[in-house]
């Protein structure tokens, strides 16, 4: 029961680059797509996050992409930096963001070469 | 990392050994979850709880209990441990008008 498809695993990026990660899901009723950023011994922290009533949301380097139809959205980090460097989890769940449940991908290690 | 902390970090066990690793929110957030990491699997979720007393199964809560006495603590116990729940387990509490969650450190459990 993979309901959260994530790819590739792994991606290494030179510095200056654009990171592409994506994600595909299966159920129709979830409403809610967050991206979170996990460095090594840490917890992964919320990164930024989407509702399929919009096709983009940007946050400084950071980009979502939705796309309903296809039941898939990305994750864009443009001028890719060293600092970027950590796995990065796509979720998504159903109902209140708050409460709902999430379902996460199973992960993406990205390395961003200097 | 924002009022929510894992207990203990780190933990080597026995199989066959019960074990209890908890979590306290210092938030008074109504909404905990119990996930575990594993290589090639991500976050899967084990047990939530939305209230005092209230807790359902995730995907993955076989050989795994749960308790929630008090607001701020939710604690999952392995009743009898074994060696494929050797993983790092992570906490989370809803987080609040941007949505989504808030993750502890995780504790890291090895089951020898």
């Amino acid at each position: 029961q993979q309901q959260v498809k994530q790819s590739p695993q792994s991606l290494i990026v030179q510095k200056g680059g654009i990171s592409i990660i994506n994600c595909a899901y299966e159920n129709t009723a979830f409403d809610y797509f967050p991206w979170y950023q996990q460095f090594p011994g840490k917890g992964p922290a919320l990164l930024i996050a989407i509702r399929p009533d919009v096709s983009e949301k940007k946050e400084g380097r950071f980009t979502i992409s939705f796309n309903k139809s296809a039941k898939q959205f990305s994750l864009h980090i443009m001028d890719s930096q060293p600092g970027d460097s950590a796995t990065y989890f796509c979720a998504a769940s159903i109902g209140s963001s708050n409460t709902g449940k999430l379902i996460f991908g199973q992960g993406t290690t990205l390395q961003v070469k200097p | 990392d924002a009022g929510i902390t894992q207990s203990p970090r780190h933990k080597v066990t026995e199989t066959g050994t019960p074990v209890t690793l908890r979590c306290h929110q210092t938030e008074n957030h109504r909404y905990m979850y119990w996930y575990r990491q594993d290589p090639g699997h991500g976050l899967r979720l084990i047990h939530y709880s939305y209230g005092v007393k209230d807790t359902d199964k995730g995907e993955v809560s076989d050989g795994y209990s749960v308790s929630r006495s008090k607001t701020e603590d939710f604690l999952l116990t392995l009743e009898s441990a074994t060696s494929s729940q050797t993983s790092v387990y992570f906490c989370a509490i809803s987080a609040g008008d941007r949505g989504g969650y808030t993750f502890g450190s995780g504790t890291r459990l090895t089951v020898v």
